[in-house]
């Protein structure tokens, strides 16, 4: 049974430049949250994906996008680059109330480099 | 700012028990204790979860007191493998899951 898979594993990307991180839930799971984790500190909440559509959103400006499709993968993107966009990206499953008490799994995250 | 506050280091010897504690004095009713490992550059490592029960797993036990305002995750048998920055995090609100910088744990030799 794979766990949570996310794509690509590295990237390097310019300033200003557009990206698209790709995640695929553990099987069974119907819902994804995107978490930015920058170096030394603990992850961020950037959105939640249910359904194909966004239900709950953290502290992250419009230019942090995403969407889900109906075999439930999700993609997260993100326009006009900054330096500070540099960080790991990561993808979580669970099923819909993932936090009311179903055990929620990580993947092991694209690293994102800006320069 | 994070729910939960954790010592922010730990050692300890490799084959005891390490006891990594959690206060979250203002959890609500319906939240959970959430705790996962993170070990350099990889995604983090789902360990166990609970709500106001006791709960014991094949990786850890998590104690949580009568009032619910702190926790103890204990690693029965702490191997060198278990040393990573372990975060303990309460969940049910509308902002996903809250981490706060963990408690980097420190197995021995």
């Amino acid at each position: 049974d794979a766990g949570v898979t996310q794509s690509p594993t590295h990237l390097i990307k310019t300033r200003g430049q557009q990206v698209t991180l790709r995640c695929s839930p553990k099987s069974g799971h119907d819902t994804v949250s995107w978490y930015q984790q920058a170096l030394g500190q603990g992850p961020q909440f950037i959105f939640q994906y249910y359904e194909e559509e966004e239900r709950q959103r953290g502290n992250f400006p419009d230019r942090f996008s995403g969407h889900q499709f109906p075999n439930y993968s999700s993609e997260l993107n993100v326009n006009a680059l900054l330096l500070g966009d540099s960080a790991l990206y990561l993808c979580a499953s669970s099923s819909w109330g993932g936090w009311t008490g179903n055990t929620i799994y990580f993947g092991e995250g694209s690293w994102l480099t800006v320069v | 700012d994070a729910k939960t506050t954790q010592p922010p280091s730990m050692d300890c010897a490799e084959g005891r028990a390490a006891n990594l504690p959690c206060n979250h004095s203002t959890i609500s009713g319906n939240e959970y204790v959430y705790w996962y490992r993170q070990i350099h550059s990889q995604g983090p490592q789902y360990i166990i979860h609970g709500l106001k029960n006791n709960e014991t797993n094949e990786m850890a036990s998590l104690i949580i007191t009568e009032d619910r305002k702190s926790s103890t995750l204990i690693l029965p048998h702490a191997t060198l493998r278990d040393t990573a920055v372990y975060y303990c995090i309460t969940g049910g609100g509308a902002d996903g899951l809250t981490f706060g910088k963990g408690t980097h744990l420190i197995i021995q030799p």
